[in-house]
C-alpha cells in the first residue's frame, strides 16, 4: 500500500530552527508537497519538490531525496504564528495526492 | 492569483436534512476540483475528484448517493450531503487545480464546518 509517515507532534522554541521529516512509500512519484494548516482553516501551500535537493523560500526550506523516499521541511527563526500542522503529501503515478497525517508543531516562547 | 471560495463557512442542520456546499474558483478556470473531509486532529481524506462536465470519481468507501457532487462549470462545484446524520459532522474542504489533475498545485478553499444535530 501507499504510506506517508511524519511525526505526530513536535515542540520548538521561538527563534529556533526545527526540521519536520517525512518518509513515503508510494506507487510512483510525481512530486512532494508541504502544506501548512492552522487549526480550523484549510491548508495553504508551502513548497513543492520534484527533483532531489533543497528548495529555499524565505524562512522555509524543503529537501527531497527520491532514492531514500525522504523529505524534510526546515523552518528557521521560528515565530509564534508558525504554530500549526504541517502536512506532507506525495503525488503518485496517477497524479493522485497521498496525504500524511500531519505534524502538529507547537512553538513555545 | 488563484482564489477558491466555499459557501457556507459554517452550517448546522438537523439530522435527515440535506446540505449543499459550494466551491468556486474566483479568478481561474478549474478543470479539476477535489472534495476532502477532515476529522479533528486527522489528515485530509479525499472523497472525490470532479472534472467539469463529467461524473465525479469517488474514493473507495465514499457513498456517491450520499455525497452528491456536481461540477457544472469551470468555476463551480457543489457537494450535497443528503440525509445528513451526526456522523457526517466534519470539516469539508474543496480544492482546485488550474489544469488537469496532473497540475502540480491544488488551491484550497477555506473549508466548511458542518454540524449535524
Amino acid at each position: 500500500g501507499q504510506n506517508i509517515d511524519q511525526p505526530t507532534e513536535m515542540t520548538a522554541t521561538e527563534g529556533a530552527i526545527v526540521q519536520i521529516n517525512c518518509t513515503y512509500q508510494t506507487s510512483g512519484f510525481n512530486g512532494l508537497f508541504w502544506y501548512q494548516q492552522h487549526a480550523g482553516e484549510a491548508p495553504t501551500f508551502l513548497s513543492y519538490n520534484v527533483l532531489d535537493g533543497l528548495e529555499e523560500k524565505g524562512r522555509f526550506s524543503s529537501f527531497l531525496s527520491r532514492s531514500k523516499g525522504y523529505s524534510y521541511l526546515l523552518l528557521k527563526e521560528l515565530q509564534m504564528k508558525d504554530s500549526a500542522s504541517y502536512l506532507c503529501a506525495v503525488k503518485d503515478s496517477n497524479y493522485q495526492l497521498i496525504w500524511g497525517a500531519g505534524t502538529k508543531l507547537i512553538i513555545k516562547p | 492569483g488563484a482564489v477558491v471560495s466555499q459557501h457556507p463557512s459554517r452550517v448546522i442542520c438537523k439530522s435527515g436534512t440535506s446540505v449543499k456546499i459550494e466551491c468556486r474558483s474566483l479568478d481561474f478556470q478549474a478543470t479539476t476540483m477535489f472534495w476532502y473531509r477532515q476529522f479533528p486532529k486527522k489528515s485530509l481524506m479525499l472523497m472525490a475528484t470532479s472534472n467539469e462536465g463529467s461524473k465525479a470519481t469517488y474514493e473507495q468507501g465514499v457513498e456517491k448517493d450520499k455525497f452528491l457532487i456536481n461540477h457544472a462549470s469551470l468555476t463551480l462545484s457543489t457537494l450535497t450531503v443528503t440525509s445528513a446524520h451526526p456522523e457526517d459532522s466534519s470539516f469539508y474542504i474543496c480544492s482546485a487545480t488550474k489544469g488537469l489533475a496532473g497540475s502540480y498545485e491544488q488551491y484550497f478553499g477555506p473549508g466548511t464546518r458542518l454540524t449535524v444535530t
